[in-house]
């Protein structure tokens, strides 16, 4: 089924390491976004891109970095996590006019301790 | 700049009565206006685009470009429709980017 996947969907980690959220979708979408909640809070772009080897920052300004090298495939890692990363992560594509809206994945909040 | 207010944070209503969800926009060019609704353990999800008109699960929403406006509503509301509802912005051009307002948690009391 057509879709867009994130694991991990909980993910609790140490201060320091490196981590990578998974997203992938299957809907041959050419946009595709990270955006960062805080429980009860509005979304914030933190990165996006508009096709293979094309990333882009967004408004809020993070720490975390995004690779686009496969159109189904956006994954975003944090080098050295920090206790400030501790958020929820959400992953979503669009087909490229945006016309249709986003697609939004299940998430991933990230605990770290 | 463009930026989406969604002045209630949380909104109660009894079952069967009308539901209005507020939202306003500050946008230069020619807005394209979202509804996202998260019902509880579900992701977000599309519930309705000012362009396309419609309505979905008996709510609609206008847009009023006079007083920058696209608040969503429904004339009786059910206890199913208890959930987080955002309302987006998009910008034109290629970036095609959504600006999200807060949210409004709403709640249908029996």
């Amino acid at each position: 089924e057509a879709d867009i996947y994130q694991t991990p969907r909980y993910l609790v980690i140490g201060t320091g390491k490196k981590i990578t959220l998974e997203c992938s979708q299957t809907m041959g979408h050419d946009k595709m976004y990270w955006y960062q909640q805080d429980p009860g809070m509005e979304l914030h772009l933190i990165h996006y891109s508009y096709g293979v080897n094309s990333t882009e920052k967004g408004d809020l300004s993070s720490e975390s970095t995004v690779s686009r090298i496969r159109t189904e495939h956006f994954p975003l890692t944090l080098e050295s996590a920090r206790p400030s990363h501790t958020s929820q992560y959400l992953c979503a594509s669009s087909e490229f006019s945006g016309y249709y809206g986003y697609t939004f994945g299940s998430g991933t909040r990230l605990t770290v301790v | 700049a463009q930026r989406v207010t969604q002045p209630e944070k949380l909104l109660s209503v009894f079952k069967g009565a009308p539901v209005e969800l507020k939202c306003n926009y500050s946008y230069s060019g020619s807005p394209e206006l979202f509804w996202y609704v998260q019902y509880s353990r579900q992701r977000l999800q599309l519930l309705l685009r000012h362009i396309s008109r419609e309505s979905i699960k008996g709510f609609t929403a206008d847009l009023n470009k006079g007083e920058t406006s696209f608040h969503l509503k429904k004339p009786f509301a059910q206890e199913e429709d208890s959930a987080m509802y955002y309302c987006a912005l998009g910008s034109s051009g290629s970036a095609r980017q959504l600006t999200f307002g807060s949210g409004t948690q709403l709640t249908v009391l029996p």
